[in-house]
C-alpha cells in the first residue's frame, strides 16, 4: 500500500531533550516536505527536501534541522526543544513535476513539549 | 509569495444545513493549483479535490461543490445538507504550477473549524 508513515505518533518530551521524528515513504517520491500545525495559522512548512542530499528551508526552520541520506527516509531533529516546538507534525511526499502537484501525507505526529 | 487566506475561523450549523467555506487566495503565478482538505478530530489530512488555475469549471460530487472564481481570487466550498460527519476542520491550499520548486510545498489557509449541530 502507498503510504507516508510518522514515527512516533503522539510523543511527549521535556524541554532540551533531543528527538527525531522520522518519516518514510514508499512511492519513490522525490520531494518531501515538514509542516507544523498550529491553531489559526494552519500548516506551516518547516524544511523541504527535492532529493537525497538536497534541503531547503521552508517558512519557519528556526529549532529544527532534517536530514535525507536516502531517498524514502526525511528525518525530524528537534536537537533542544522548547515548549513553542509543540505543534501537530505532518511530513508529506510528491513526485517531482507529479500530475496536480499532489502531495501525500501522512497521518501526523502530536509533540508536546514541557 | 503566495497567500491563502480563510476569514472563518469557525462555523456551527444545525445538521441539514447547507454551508459554505470561504478562501480566498494571493499568487503571482499565471497558473497554479488549489486544494482543499478536511481534518476530522482524529487529525489526519483527507484530501477532497484539487483544481487547476485554467479551468474555472465548478465542481460537484455528491453533496459538495467548490466555486471556483479566478477574477477574485477566489475557491469557496459548499457541503449541502450538513451532516454531523462533516464536523471537522477545512483547510484551502496552494501551489505553484511550474518553476524548479513546483510540487514541493502546498500554502495553507488557516482552517476552519465546521460543527455541525445534530
Amino acid at each position: 500500500e502507498a503510504q507516508v508513515t510518522q514515527n512516533p505518533r503522539y510523543l511527549i518530551t521535556v524541554t532540551g531533550k533531543k528527538l527525531t521524528v522520522t518519516c518514510s515513504q514508499n512511492m519513490n517520491h522525490e520531494y518531501m516536505s515538514w509542516y507544523r500545525q498550529d491553531p489559526g495559522l494552519g500548516l506551516r512548512q518547516i524544511y523541504y527536501s527535492m532529493n537525497v542530499e538536497v534541503t531547503d528551508k521552508g517558512d519557519v526552520p528556526e529549532g529544527y534541522k532534517v536530514s535525507r541520506k536516502e531517498k524514502r527516509n526525511f528525518p525530524l531533529i528537534l536537537e533542544s526543544p522548547s515548549p513553542n516546538q509543540t505543534s501537530l507534525y505532518f511530513c508529506a511526499s510528491s513526485f517531482r513535476g507529479g500530475r496536480y502537484n499532489e502531495q501525500f501525507f501522512g497521518p501526523g505526529t502530536r509533540l508536546t513539549v514541557l | 509569495a503566495q497567500k491563502v487566506t480563510q476569514a472563518q475561523t469557525e462555523i456551527s450549523v444545525v445538521e441539514k444545513e447547507d454551508v459554505t467555506l470561504d478562501c480566498v487566495y494571493e499568487t503571482r503565478d499565471t497558473t497554479y493549483y488549489l486544494f482543499w482538505y478536511k481534518q476530522p478530530p482524529s487529525g489526519e489530512l483527507v484530501f477532497l479535490i484539487r483544481r487547476n488555475s485554467f479551468d474555472e469549471q465548478n465542481e460537484i460530487s455528491g453533496r459538495y461543490s467548490w466555486n471556483f472564481q479566478k477574477s477574485t481570487s477566489s475557491f469557496n466550498f459548499t457541503i449541502t445538507a450538513s451532516q454531523v460527519v462533516d464536523s471537522a476542520v477545512y483547510f484551502c491550499a496552494l501551489s505553484e504550477a511550474f518553476g524548479e520548486t513546483s510540487g514541493s510545498r502546498l500554502t495553507f489557509g488557516e482552517g476552519t473549524q465546521l460543527t455541525v449541530n445534530p
